[in-house]
């Protein structure tokens, strides 16, 4: 258990569709970052929040968003939901120390499927 | 453009073998090169990383190699273990870049036959 909590673990809905992902990292992590897997693919990087604000953007589509709250959970935000939206989503916290070794902990990933 | 490319989708080893698993990577700021393991229904595991002012880095039975000069890093596991199976993830960052964010390879699936 790496301490790092995503909710739900499933989600099913339609295309067109907004669905909201939570993550609440370790005790004491600063930085929540969000990954995107999908089929056959190496995991993306799409977001990080650094304690509340936005540190660093990847591939992020814009009906995506995220944020960062006081208690340091994140969501994230998918909108206008098409087909190629299915994928696995997975949340990172670390400590971010600014010491490049700073080790990111993955949650078990929610499971987005678009109809 | 793939920036981390592990050419093997999938690897077979009998248990007790030594385990290799390749990644090569282009983006020549990279600096900081992870690997992650991940067992299906399950977030990736940071298993063990490597700096790039080090061509090696051993933690057990895992030890990481990397040649700069090829761009190219390895996995080595020894002795292998039915509990190794899993999916093995190469990564790499650029460190004082004030992200971390991690840029992954495809994964390669290693299978550890008793």
């Amino acid at each position: 258990d790496s301490g790092v909590t995503q909710t739900p673990k499933h989600l099913i809905t339609a295309t067109g569709q907004r669905v909201t992902l939570r993550c609440s990292p370790r005790s004491g992590d600063l930085s929540v970052y969000w990954y995107q897997q999908s089929l056959d693919q190496g995991l993306q990087f799409l977001i990080q929040y650094y304690n509340g604000e936005e540190r660093a953007k990847g591939n992020i589509l814009e009906r995506f968003s995220a944020q960062q709250f006081p208690d340091l959970h994140s969501e994230l935000n998918l909108s206008s939901l098409e087909l190629g939206d299915s994928a696995l989503y997975f949340c990172a916290s670390s400590v971010a120390s600014g010491d490049f070794s700073d080790t990111q902990y993955f949650g078990p990933g929610t499971r987005l499927t678009v109809l | 453009d793939q920036q981390v490319k592990q050419n093997s989708p999938s690897l077979s080893v009998q248990e007790g073998r030594i385990s290799i698993l390749n990644c090569d990577y282009t983006n020549s700021m990279f600096d900081y090169f992870l690997w992650y393991k991940k067992y299906p229904a399950e977030g990736p595991t940071f298993l063990i990383s490597i700096s790039s002012i080090k061509d090696k880095n051993e933690d057990g039975r895992f030890t990481v190699f990397l040649n700069k000069s090829a761009k190219h890093l390895s996995l080595h596991i020894v002795p292998s273990q039915p509990g190794d199976s899993a999916v093995y993830f190469c990564a790499a960052t650029v460190s004082g870049a004030g992200s971390y964010q991690l840029t992954f390879g495809k994964g390669t699936k290693l299978s550890v036959i008793p």
